[in-house]
């Protein structure tokens, strides 16, 4: 199994700011995925975090929005940029071990 | 794009009843998990099916996944208050490494 650490928990931020979401796992793995999921909804990938290169993002989600992070096989950030109120989500870190995904327990995010 | 649809979208049975959500992809699937959300939760793996036509069974849960590996069905026997939460497919589409996840099948059980 994998542990995730995921910070922070919950932000209120102000529309136009930035910020960081980080995403730690207790081992390394090789896959690592981003997901946003609005209350009552169901998980909607963004983008897989690829160690080494360029994050592959899914159709509607784009870099310069969405920058990711992946150093190393054990961490991984996400940044919501330039944020408006309908960024408003939960964001979800996931790691692919052991042919199953563990997730982390998230971060709320509120867009004022 | 590839999408995964559940139905139905919520259902609400009486404890001791039995439950079904069948899932269904848009794109052939090299394998399909099920994974179950409690309020205020994270998704938590139940089980992963590869083969067409495979059959898993977990106490009171049931799983399948089609001949044409394009759809899945997770049946519950009789509910309990523990199986409260909402229950989600995520198929790997084939020559990916990718999981989408379905819409979701939200269970209420009502003691």
């Amino acid at each position: 199994s994998a542990v995730i650490s995921q910070k922070p928990s919950r932000d209120i931020c102000q529309r136009g700011t930035s910020l960081t979401i980080q995403c730690q796992v207790d081992s390394q793995v090789t896959m690592m995925f981003w997901y946003r999921q609005q209350p009552g909804q169901s998980l909607t990938l963004i983008a897989t975090a690829n160690q080494g290169s360029e994050a592959t993002y899914e159709s509607g989600f784009v870099i310069d929005k969405f920058p990711i992070s992946r150093p190393n096989l054990t961490f991984s950030t996400l940044t919501v940029s330039n944020m408006s109120p309908e960024d408003s989500s939960i964001y979800l870190c996931s790691a692919h071990t052991n042919e199953k995904l563990f997730f982390g327990s998230g971060t709320q995010l509120s867009v004022l | 794009g590839q999408q995964v649809m559940q139905i139905p979208q919520y259902q609400h049975v009486q404890e001791g009843e039995d439950f079904t959500t069948y899932c269904n992809s848009s794109t052939t699937l090299s394998n399909i998990q099920w994974y179950k959300q409690r309020p205020g939760g994270h998704p938590v793996f139940l089980i992963q099916l590869v083969k067409s036509g495979e059959v898993k069974k977990q106490k009171r849960l049931t799983f399948q996944f089609g001949e044409a590996k394009k759809n899945s069905s997770l049946h519950i026997t009789a509910t309990q208050t523990t199986d409260v939460g909402t229950y989600f497919c995520a198929g790997n589409p084939s020559g990916t490494y990718k999981y989408i996840f379905g819409t979701g099948t939200r269970l209420k059980v009502l003691a």
